[in-house]
């Protein structure tokens, strides 16, 4: 069964990099068909895509972040890896990570979530 | 960039059929998909594709989409259907194709 786990510090300060991994198990980084994907979820708000990742390392990004996000892949390891740069509060969330299914062009969809981790954003 | 709305809650006796919106511009040319979130979980993929259920999903969950709307249904709510709901599609139309969330939906038992 195919299991995510993300991973990193709890606690950033402002203006640094937020840097998360995660961890699949159960499976392949390098299956075709399946996009590798961050999502975080503000205090009592809603869903909002970070970005997605191919094993090949093609990426999309959610333009209102791609400024400051990398996402990269290691298929050696079967990781996935998330850099936020120069965060401030508002960057304060449930980061988690996600396997997509792809069916491109036509549409993605997250089918397995690992169980999130907080990330707070202070000094 | 390509917006879903959602409305903020619904309300639902035990036993009636829960009915959540998700409006977008010609959305029925995409394809929708839907989560369901519990306090303090991750997200659960309960329908994809407009209508298809993944494995383990109740048949009392379903999803037509046409127009500039797809709705959620709920048949026979349970008490453990309440959570927050939310609407997904891939917005290939724009320069920055990615992920859209709507805004989610508070699905209240009563």
């Amino acid at each position: 069964q195919l299991q995510l786990q993300e991973s990193g510090p709890g606690l950033v300060k402002p203006s640094e990099t937020l840097s998360l991994t995660c961890t699949v198990s159960g499976g392949s980084i390098s299956s075709s068909s399946y996009y590798w994907g961050w999502i975080r979820q503000p205090p009592g708000k809603g869903l909002e895509w970070i970005g997605s990742i191919y094993y090949s390392g093609s990426t999309y990004y959610n333009p209102s972040l791609k400024s400051r996000v990398t996402i990269s892949v290691d298929t050696s390891k079967n990781q996935f890896s998330l850099k936020l740069s120069s965060v401030t509060a508002a960057d304060t969330a449930v980061y988690y990570c996600a396997r997509l299914v792809a069916a491109a062009p036509y549409y993605y969809y997250m089918d397995v979530w690992g169980k999130g981790t907080t990330v707070t954003v202070s000094s | 960039s390509y917006v879903l709305t959602q409305p903020p809650s619904v309300s639902v006796a035990p036993g009636q059929t829960a009915r959540i919106t998700c409006g977008g511009n010609n959305i029925g040319s995409k394809s929708v998909h839907w989560y369901q979130q519990k306090p303090g979980q991750a997200p659960v993929l309960v329908v994809y594709d407009d209508s298809d259920r993944p494995s383990g999903i109740p048949e009392r969950f379903s999803g037509p989409n046409s127009g500039n709307t797809a709705t959620l249904t709920i048949s026979r709510v349970e008490a453990g259907d309440e959570a927050d709901y939310y609407c997904q599609v891939w917005d290939s139309s724009s320069d920055h194709p990615g992920v859209v969330f709507g805004g989610g939906t508070k699905l209240t038992v009563l």
